[in-house]
């Protein structure tokens, strides 16, 4: 079945630092959902991309779909504690509405 | 408006027992989906409900079973519980459009733990 890889696993920054996670599939993607789960919480629906090289923000957060729909990232500049948590990408495969990723946690010290 | 709600918000079951977990949908959703989410793990796809028919179904056993009522609600019963079914299960709700694939907005989910 469809596989979604998601790296990093962990990220620990600094706050203020900028962080990066990176999700890969080797088939095509008709989109891409980006969810973020606080410790001890459910994922919460941040965005979906659909288009081709499709670039959407939201205040700190950067999202981006490759050009082959293969790729995406989110981008968070200079974090705040309100950052942490674990972000998943997801995209739907086969008779599945969302494969996730592994997701990768993030910690801001502050 | 509401979001998705779940009940119970925890449960503390022994192996063998059986167990039923409830899911109410956003309103105007007519699509629910279910999701097992292990520690340290993204969430697994278990079942997919449109209109009371099961629209996919996941790689678990047969153990697991699922249904929607008429109010779009939904219940997914576990039988035969196995230490490894501890976990968080997940409902999300969704429109219901004819992809089954739009965007997903998840409950709180049910906190499951098998001893």
């Amino acid at each position: 079945g469809q596989q979604v890889m998601q790296i990093p696993q962990y990220q620990h920054v600094q706050e203020g630092e900028d962080f990066t996670t990176y999700c890969n599939s080797s088939t095509t993607l008709s989109n891409i959902q980006w969810y973020k789960q606080r410790p001890g919480g459910h994922p919460v629906f941040l965005i979906q991309l659909v288009k081709s090289g499709e670039v959407k923000k939201q205040k700190r957060l950067t999202f981006q779909f490759g050009e082959a729909k293969k790729n995406s990232s989110l981008h968070i500049t200079a974090t705040q504690t309100t950052d942490v948590g674990t972000y998943f990408c997801a995209a739907p495969g086969g008779n599945t509405p969302l494969v996730f990723g592994k997701g990768t946690r993030l910690s801001v010290i502050a | 408006d509401a979001g998705v709600t779940q009940s119970p918000t925890h449960l503390i079951k022994t192996r063998g027992q059986h167990v039923t977990l409830r899911c109410s949908p956003i309103s105007g959703h007519k699509s629910v989906s279910w999701y097992q989410q292990v520690l340290g793990q993204g969430p697994q796809f278990i079942f997919q409900y449109y209109e009371k028919e099961e629209r996919g179904r996941g790689n678990f056993p047969d153990r697991f079973s699922a249904r929607q009522f008429p109010n779009y609600s939904s219940e997914l019963n576990v039988n035969a519980l196995l230490l490894g079914d501890s976990a968080l299960y997940l409902c999300a709700s969704s429109l219901g459009g004819a992809s089954g694939k739009e965007t997903q907005y998840f409950g709180p989910g049910t906190r499951l733990l098998v001893l």
